[in-house]
């Protein structure tokens, strides 16, 4: 079964407007990442946040983490069409660290 | 740097017949792996590797083999394809510390089973 869950699935604003993608997860965690996914490309990773952290910025990215909640959260500020794509998070967990589960993303539609 | 490498980038098979998917990395990253994604999913890890000579099940291995022979490769087969396993392979690869770190993706191969 899927470690991260993505709300919403589909998310479509205007260019400029901020956006917000929610992340939920089941097991404790080392860390959790943020990747995106352009149409038909690989992922490319975001943004990496350790459990023993609560914030972390990237340019227009800001990443929060909530482990008491089990949740995570993605704010892209001042959107650009150019952030059109699918967003994921990917955890590890603790039992089974070697590797990432990934959930099944968010699409982010930005409109010009 | 290349960084992760796919070759083929789309093949079609027929039901039954084998292929082999290579990935290649140049950052000398001890662990790879091999994921699928399906339309409007996320990625499953099919299988991974976390060292030369050694490989390790994910999450949907059935129907795939994979080998690790040299560390810069990380071969996914197909033994007798199927139309379920229709789908766009990615490799990734990364360091290893104590925890897992940042995966690099290859661009995907687009495989058709009919």
């Amino acid at each position: 079964s899927q470690q991260g869950e993505e709300d919403p699935q589909a998310l479509s604003i205007q260019e400029g407007e901020n956006a917000t993608m929610n992340c939920s997860y089941k097991t404790s965690i080392n860390n959790l990442q943020w990747y995106r996914q352009n149409s038909g490309r690989g992922l490319v990773h975001l943004i990496l946040i350790r459990s023993n952290e609560r914030e972390k910025h990237s340019g227009r990215l800001r990443v929060t983490l909530d482990t008491s909640k089990k949740s995570s959260s993605l704010l892209i500020t001042a959107s650009r069409a150019a952030d059109t794509a699918s967003y994921f998070c990917a955890t590890d967990a603790i039992q089974g660290a070697q590797k990432l589960v990934f959930g099944q993303g968010t699409r982010l539609t930005i409109n010009p | 740097n290349a960084g992760v490498t796919q070759t083929p980038k789309f093949r079609v098979l027929k039901t039954g017949q084998s292929m082999t998917l290579l990935c290649a990395q140049d950052m000398n990253h001890e662990y790879m792996y091999w994921y699928r994604q399906d339309p409007g999913m996320g990625l499953r890890l099919i299988h991974y590797s976390v060292g030369e000579g050694t490989t390790a099940k994910g999450e949907v291995p059935d129907g795939y083999n994979v080998s690790r022979l040299k560390k810069q490769n990380f071969l996914l087969g197909l033994e007798s394809a199927a139309p379920s396993q229709t789908s766009v392979y990615f490799c990734a690869s990364s360091l290893w510390t104590s925890v897992q770190e940042t995966q690099y993706f290859g661009p995907g191969t687009r495989l058709l089973v009919l």
